[in-house]
């Protein structure tokens, strides 16, 4: 299975800062179709996940556009360009190449 | 707008079955496949397994192999997890979500198994 490394585990930010968050994977993850299959997700306390980001760097639908997703073939990045209050919560990139889907094992945001 | 409801929380006994609904709206439900992730307290996402709604293919993780069923119903628009054998460590929320980019999740089940 493709084992998806995050970093860091915990991350204290401050309002209005920039953060950012790591994800590698042990395997590339260009499908032979070409494209990359890796997602970020967003779960705040009590809640079900949200996607943010698929296919490394396309914002979902009413995602701010203070999230982006960047990298490719093995070694990925989140980034917030401004932490806002309703950004605390864990985070999490998954990858969808290669079965089975596998997930990273998350990045605690919270203020400091 | 697409939506996933899933039933209401469960508690069982070690070594009992338990089966989680996860019912469709907003979209065509034979066109995406249904993928279940469960997450133990504390802990991150792990995928169990996934159904082609259309026609009820399915693949499952090897952990769960031999133990997890996922089927369909299409006339209710309604995917099924089951699990069986059930020990203390199968305690975690279940998640229904759409197509293996989850774009789309469920509000999630609560599964305790205690004696």
């Amino acid at each position: 299975d493709v084992v998806m490394a995050q970093s860091p585990l915990s991350l204290p930010v401050t309002l209005g800062q920039p953060a950012s968050i790591s994800c590698n994977s042990s395997q590339s993850l260009v499908h032979s179709d070409g494209n990359t299959y890796l997602n970020w997700f967003q779960q705040r306390p009590g809640q079900s996940p949200r996607r943010l980001i698929y296919k490394v760097s396309n914002r979902d639908s009413g995602v701010p556009d203070r999230f982006s997703g960047s990298g490719s073939g093995t070694d990925f990045t989140l980034r917030i360009s401004r932490v806002e209050a309703e950004d605390v919560g864990v985070y999490y990139c998954m990858q969808g190449t290669h079965w089975p889907l596998t997930f990273g094992g998350g990045t605690k945001v919270e203020f400091k | 707008q697409v939506q996933f409801v899933q039933s209401g929380a469960e508690v069982k006994k070690p070594g009992a079955s338990v089966k989680v609904s996860c019912k469709a709206s907003g979209y065509t439900f034979t066109s995406y496949g249904i993928h279940w992730v469960r997450q133990a307290p504390g802990q991150s996402l792990e995928w169990m397994g996934w159904i082609n709604a259309g026609n009820g293919n399915t693949k499952y993780s090897q952990k769960f192999q031999g133990r997890v069923s996922i089927t369909r119903d299409t006339s209710a628009s309604t995917a099924y997890m089951e699990l069986s054998s059930l020990r203390s460590e199968d305690t975690a929320v279940y998640y229904c979500g759409r197509s293996a980019s989850l774009d789309y999740w469920g509000q999630g089940t609560q599964v305790t198994v205690s004696s």
